[in-house]
């Protein structure tokens, strides 16, 4: 059971490139989720979805895109980087409604856009 | 929506000592608080958390409270020990559909020897 996995861990991308951070759980959990943490202003939610076929904005959605295609996966695409994105991302999963249920975090992916 | 204000940004204690962290929340439907602990480099963990329905929770040397009335949580620290270092985030919550974290801006606290 490894929990929330994702990659890369870390990643330099130029201005205007693309790129997908992927994300995947093996705890077969319903909510997954996308933040962003940059310094002195916490974790930002940046989409999130409650179910294979299903996704919302959360926070600050500009600049990304989702798909959850199946439980297990939910990755997070860069469409066009910019340097206002160097940021570190945490994908997170939780089992469903109620609550309680705990948000197990993945490692996160630490990027820089120049 | 939901506001969540986290105070210090910053605390400095002794080995030994208390530290209390505090957090205010802006939506009185929140019922959900939850403490993250996040050492350098590492994914943010869950330590504690209290819902509305409680106003107070311990787990050995830390505690969490919560004051419903004034929309209001803290998280208390005993015995601090340098491992106790990181930086911390509370969280606010309520349970209707996703259940939509709101953090706090976190506080560095620092244990010294």
């Amino acid at each position: 059971n490894a929990g929330v996995t994702q990659t890369p861990k870390f990643q330099v991308l130029k201005t205007g490139q693309s790129m997908t951070l992927q994300c995947a759980q093996d705890m077969n959990h319903e909510y997954m989720s996308w933040y962003r943490q940059d310094p002195g202003m916490g974790l930002r939610l940046i989409h999130y979805s409650v179910g294979a076929g299903i996704t919302d904005q959360g926070e600050v959605p500009n600049g990304y895109n989702v798909s959850r295609s199946t439980t297990e996966d939910f990755p997070l695409r860069l469409l066009s980087a910019a340097p206002s994105q160097t940021s570190v991302y945490f994908c997170a999963s939780s089992s469903g409604t109620g609550s309680g249920n705990t948000i197990y975090f993945g490692e996160g992916s630490w990027l820089t856009v120049v | 929506g939901e506001n969540v204000e986290q105070h210090p940004s910053t605390l400095s204690v002794q080995e030994g000592d208390s530290a209390v962290i505090k957090c205010t929340y802006s939506d009185s439907a929140s019922n959900y608080f939850p403490w993250y602990k996040q050492e350098l480099g590492k994914r943010p963990q869950l330590i504690i958390d209290i819902r509305s329905n409680v106003g107070e929770k311990k787990d050995q040397r830390i505690a969490v409270t919560l004051n419903k009335t004034a929309k209001h949580f803290s998280l208390h620290i005993t015995e601090t020990q340098p491992e106790d270092s990181a930086v911390y985030f509370c969280a606010a919550r309520k349970n209707t559909g996703f259940q939509k974290l709101v953090f706090g801006t976190g506080t560095r606290l620092l244990v010294s020897p």
